[in-house]
């Protein structure tokens, strides 16, 4: 089993549409949850942490559910610059080691 | 400000050659990891290294994949004996620290393409 897993899509919606996603990490004992974004050919960067009590920065919202082991996004009023993939992104709980599981992303496309 | 860059940008290898891969991180970050970038099945950690360790914590069980750190704020990812199953796009990440509170920022990747 995959340590994350997300729906690749695509999702395709149009301005101004919500768009919401979920991921899910077989670990139980990770602690860190991200979402990353990465537009065609450039390097992952980081949109956002997830908490436990989830948390929103503008138009975007992350949830954690850790008793089923998932986290989602939810992307209001979506802009064209929107499209990208979005990574899901958890730490690999070992001590003294930081070290990322990614997913292969969940590719949206925000239409005009 | 500079970020994270990697060379070259696109690698084509033969297979069973060694090819090495080259990452020069931000100035002042201590931490430093390799990811490997598959399509569709996501990346997953190959090595990292803290503060001046020339050589890298190996993620990665198999003894073809190794690191070096000759300067702070460079490390070289050689591969060893190329396989076709090799190919991928290969991310150096850097952070200032070595926990999750510190964001890991990522180089542009070097796409490994083996025949």
């Amino acid at each position: 089993r995959k340590e994350v897993e997300q729906d690749p899509g695509p999702f395709n919606v149009p301005e101004g549409a919500t768009v919401a996603f979920n991921c899910t990490y077989s670990n139980s004992a990770s602690q860190s949850f991200f979402w990353y974004r990465q537009d065609c050919r450039k390097e992952p960067k980081l949109l956002m942490s997830v908490y436990s009590s989830g948390n929103e920065d503008g138009r975007f919202t992350a949830q954690l559910n850790r008793a089923s082991q998932y986290i989602s996004l939810l992307i209001r009023d979506s802009k064209l610059s929107d499209s990208a993939t979005y990574l899901c992104v958890v730490n690999r709980p070992r001590s003294n080691d930081y070290k990322l599981s990614f997913g292969a992303g969940t590719t949206v496309t925000v239409r005009a | 400000g500079a970020g994270v860059s990697q060379s070259p940008r696109y690698k084509v290898a033969k297979r069973g050659r060694d090819v090495a891969l080259r990452c020069d991180s931000i100035s002042g970050h201590v931490t430093l990891y390799w990811y490997r970038q598959t399509l569709g099945q996501g990346s997953e950690v190959l090595t990292y290294s803290q503060s001046d360790a020339q050589r890298d914590k190996s993620g990665r069980p198999s003894g073809r994949f190794s690191a070096e750190r000759p300067e702070r704020s460079v490390s070289t990812l050689k591969i060893q004996r190329t396989e076709q199953g090799d190919s991928a796009v290969y991310l150096c990440a850097s952070s200032l620290g070595g926990g999750t509170a510190y964001e890991q920022y990522f180089g542009p990747g070097t796409r490994l393409t083996v025949t």
